[in-house]
């Protein structure tokens, strides 16, 4: 398994509270993803770096930022949590320099916001 | 706009019988596709891939077949297992001026196999 490590697992938090979720990678890899899943709408990507303090928005960045200071850790922060952002985040790593497009997930962090 | 579709939310199968899962992808810059299987609360793995100069891809029970022509990609487990139970992701890629493109993820198919 892919070293990537997500904390926290599980988090509760209430409207308009912020929140920061850490994802943090043994691989080194070059590539790190935030993705949130829910259902009907498969895996869509928020943000995603290319390398430290190198960042980018994806499909659904809305009300999320992103930080990389180093290259094993990508933090995802949620300024101002709503309802809407309840959801499960992946972390994702990919590297680079390859053919292929693989990308290795993490376990993944349960959001509630009431 | 939907670039990669699994059109079936879900299927159903008897344990070793064939499971087929299907995928449908709209831009044809797309040249790498994969297939992750996620088991619940567990992050996606990574199953199988195939690049858009092949036609077939086989590891193990696992098998991914591509039509460019059709814009269409299939996943074939043979024979199916209780513990293929899972949803399956389809995702899409394509290399664009000399880097990598984000991979594009299908909503998924969740898969029953019955003992």
């Amino acid at each position: 398994d892919a070293g990537i490590t997500q904390s926290p697992r599980h988090k509760v938090t209430e409207t308009g509270t912020p929140v920061t979720l850490r994802c943090h990678q043994t691989e080194n890899h070059r590539y790190m993803y935030w993705y949130r899943q829910d259902p009907g709408h498969g895996l869509r990507l928020i943000h995603y770096s290319y390398g430290v303090k190198d960042t980018d928005k994806g499909e659904v960045s809305d009300g999320y930022s992103v930080s990389r200071s180093k290259t094993e850790d990508f933090l995802l922060t949620l300024e101002s949590a709503t309802s809407s952002q309840t959801s499960v985040y992946f972390c994702a790593i990919g590297a680079s320099g390859t053919s292929s497009y693989e990308q290795y997930f993490g376990p993944g962090t349960r959001l509630t916001v009431t | 706009d939907q670039q990669v579709k699994q059109n079936s939310p879900s299927l159903s199968v008897q344990e070793g019988r064939i499971s087929i899962l299907n995928c449908d992808y709209t831009n044809s810059m797309f040249d790498y596709f994969l297939w992750y299987k996620k088991y619940p609360a567990e992050g996606p793995t990574f199953l199988i891939s195939i690049s858009s100069i092949k036609d077939k891809n086989e590891d193990g029970r696992f098998t991914v077949f591509l039509n460019k022509s059709a814009k269409h990609l299939s996943l074939h487990i043979v024979p199916s297992q209780p513990g293929d139970s899972a949803v399956y992701f389809c995702a899409a890629s394509a290399y664009y001026g000399g880097s990598q493109g984000n991979l594009i993820f299908g909503k998924g198919t969740k898969l029953s196999v019955k003992p």
